[in-house]
């Protein structure tokens, strides 16, 4: 099955940028996501990225895919106290399913 | 739009007892809802995927007998936890997804076995 890597955690100064990073093993995926999810809720899309793109550029939120080391990441420009959050990144395999990564906890100190 | 709902936000029960967990979509029509446990400070893991009007199908070593999903419309499906033990106490969230669109997440359900 598909298998995706992250780091645990994160801390950022409010107004730096972060960067988390994931690796995943399904080079048939399609989409590559990263959902947020703060204490207790579920899941939040962030942005996702098509197999076939670099880079992918939505507000704060620049998703770059290195599709040949199957590597993803997500910077956050000027990172605020409302992006403290785990963070995960997930792949879509053949049947749908999303697989998600262990997460990334960011803790944005003011 | 795209707004899942469950229900309820969080159970408390005694071992032994039936707990049913419910998933909504609000604004649009799930063809299919698929739900995932959590466990603290660890990934979410898919026990089953359900698509409306047939049967869910089960994730490797999640048993089907003892939860119970019934995706009876295109707009609610149930998760019922049968004969819940402490260590079914878990975060369980459910998402939804249209035809040929994204998963979206319900808030999950926080349930604890004493």
């Amino acid at each position: 099955g598909e298998d995706v890597e992250q780091s645990l955690f994160l801390s950022v100064r409010e107004g730096d940028s972060s960067v988390i990073n994931c690796t995943y093993t399904d080079s048939s995926s399609t989409y590559l996501y990263w959902y947020k999810q703060e204490p207790g809720a579920g899941l939040q899309l962030l942005t996702y990225i098509f197999s076939n793109m670099d880079m992918k550029q939505d507000q704060r939120l620049t998703v770059l895919l290195n599709k040949k080391d199957k590597h993803l990441s997500l910077r956050i420009a000027d990172t605020q106290t409302g992006d403290s959050a785990i963070y995960f990144c997930a792949e879509r395999d053949g049947n749908n399913r999303l697989a998600f990564g262990k997460g990334n906890q960011v803790v944005v100190i003011p | 739009g795209a707004v899942v709902s469950q229900h309820p936000s969080w159970v408390i029960c005694k071992s032994g007892t039936s707990v049913k967990i419910e998933c909504r979509s609000l604004d649009f029509q799930a063809t299919t809802m698929f739900w995932y446990r959590q466990f603290p400070k660890q990934s979410l893991m898919l026990m089953a995927t359900s698509n409306e009007g047939s049967k869910a199908t089960y994730e490797q070593g999640v048993e089907k007998d003892k939860f119970l999903i019934n995706h009876a419309s295109l707009t609610l499906s149930t998760l019922t936890v049968t004969s819940a033990h402490p260590e079914d106490s878990s975060f369980y969230i459910c998402s939804a997804r249209a035809m040929s669109r994204e998963q979206f997440f319900g808030p999950g359900t926080r349930l604890t076995v004493l």
